[in-house]
């Protein structure tokens, strides 16, 4: 079956507009993560969503970064008033979660530019 | 806590020599230990996880790692690596009974020369 899916493949703005990354979670799976990935760096946890549950936002870097999740299904990911820090690579993942043990499944990613 | 550890940035190994890729974790309770590759361009891609049972585990594209306990060591590891298993290599752990959001590690380039 289809895979995760994300759009855009690549966003290039400028420094001050705001930018939406859209993420398409394999279907039945209630896990869905988000993950940042900056040039030569590993992978930044962001946000994490379980079904109906309230996110796990921990990982969020600031108040500019915001998520949601509609329907349990398509994610959105919100970067207002972009800095040329957030250039980096989303990534977005998702799992069946009746269990930790299950593996997650990556998505192409988000190349963000912020000139 | 969860952290996991690759102490290696950049492996380099011939074409047709054996690999590893090394591994450490550190959990509270028991793990849950993933391996991911990441090909240019690409998302990450599952290989293998351990679970519970045997310790060592066989994963796609010829792949295994083997759970060591004592050593808190979830190394990679093939027989005979090829050209094309060149790539960006992560580690990931879980705490049994923790948060549901994995731990990675930063990352190991491997790069096979022919």
């Amino acid at each position: 079956g289809a895979g995760v899916s994300q759009s855009p493949s690549n966003k290039v703005t400028e420094k001050g507009k705001d930018v939406e990354l859209r993420c398409d979670p394999i279907s039945g799976h209630t896990a869905l993560y988000w993950y940042r990935q900056s040039l030569g760096q590993g992978l930044e946890f962001l946000i994490y969503f379980q079904g109906n549950s309230a996110p796990d936002k921990s990982g969020l870097p600031s108040d500019r970064f915001s998520a949601e999740r509609t329907g349990g299904s398509v994610s959105t990911l919100t970067i207002q008033r972009t800095q040329q820090e957030d250039s980096a690579v989303y990534l977005c993942a998702s799992s069946l979660a009746w269990t930790g043990g299950n593996e997650q499944f990556f998505g192409p990613g988000t190349r963000l530019t912020v000139l | 806590a969860q952290s996991v550890a690759q102490p290696e940035d950049q492996v380099n190994v011939a074409e047709g020599n054996p690999l590893t890729v090394k591994c450490t974790y550190s959990v509270s309770g028991n793990p849950y230990l993933f391996w991911y590759v990441q090909y240019p361009n690409r998302g990450l891609q599952f290989l293998l996880k351990y679970i519970t049972g045997d310790n060592l585990v066989k994963g796609s594209y010829g792949f295994e790692a083997e759970f060591n306990k004592s050593q808190t060591s979830f190394h990679l590891k093939k027989p005979s690596a090829l050209v094309s298993d060149s790539a960006l290599y992560f580690c990931a752990v879980r705490d049994i009974g923790g948060s549901y959001i994995p731990t990675f590690g930063r990352g190991t380039s491997l790069i096979v020369h022919p």
